[in-house]
């Protein structure tokens, strides 16, 4: 079990620029989700998979925001025309629903993005 | 999913007791109570869960109180490590979405 990693872990882009990030999940787990933390607060919920279905978004994930999770592995986030209130850290979680015991979601170290 | 009440923060000497508390009066018969920590730079770990009863594992144990509308962590030891925000949170199970709040910043002093 290597834990739940993020790449890049930090990544700069100008205004109006695409990135996109990925998550691998601990391997055996079905739930993937993505939050969203800017300074001074909790992690908000963006959206969450369970294996290849995206089954939740937030109202936050305006339609700049796309996610997928092709195969129920790995993950991405993409932001597309990136504006300078997306500079937050964006964090990817995983658990195994279903199974007991599942008490846990296990989260990466983030992605830090920041919009010039 | 209920919502709750925590200090914004809170101070400890090192190697004392904390006791963390968390208000979540509109808790249901079913929900879970969740605490998470966060570790500065770094993603929220899982701290501790309890349903009725209270809790106790290697990082920490949790007090629910009888009519379970509040609830507390408590540190046995503070150690320096153990500076963090602490969120404490209110789920229909355990997989599912959280919700976090502002939590409660907890600073430890050598």
């Amino acid at each position: 079990d290597t834990g739940v990693s993020q790449d890049p872990r930090h990544k700069i882009t100008k205004r109006g620029q695409n990135v996109t990030f990925r998550c691998d999940p601990i391997s055996e787990h079905n739930r993937l989700y993505w939050y969203r933390q800017t300074l001074g607060q909790g992690p908000e919920f963006l959206t969450y998979f369970q294996n290849e279905a995206q089954l939740e978004k937030s109202r936050l994930l305006s339609d700049r925001f796309s996610a997928e999770r092709p195969k129920g592995s790995f993950s991405t986030l993409e932001i597309q025309r990136t504006e300078q209130g997306d500079s937050a850290m964006y964090l990817c979680a995983s658990s195994q629903a279903g199974v007991a015991p599942s008490y846990e979601q296990y989260f990466g170290p983030g992605t830090r993005l920041t919009v010039t | 999913d209920a919502k709750t009440t925590q200090p914004n923060s809170m101070e400890s000497n090192e190697e004392e007791p904390v006791h963390l508390p968390c208000n979540h009066s509109t808790i249901s018969g079913t929900d879970y109570i969740h605490w998470y920590r966060q570790l500065p730079s770094q993603g929220p770990e899982y701290v501790i869960h309890g349903l009725t009863s209270n809790v106790n594992n290697r990082m920490a144990s949790l007090a629910i109180a009888e009519d379970r509308k509040s609830s507390t962590l408590i540190l046995h030891r503070a150690t320096l490590r153990d500076a963090a925000v602490y969120y404490c949170i209110v789920m229909k199970t355990s997989y599912d979405k959280v919700i976090f709040g502002p939590g409660t910043s907890l600073s430890v002093i050598p």
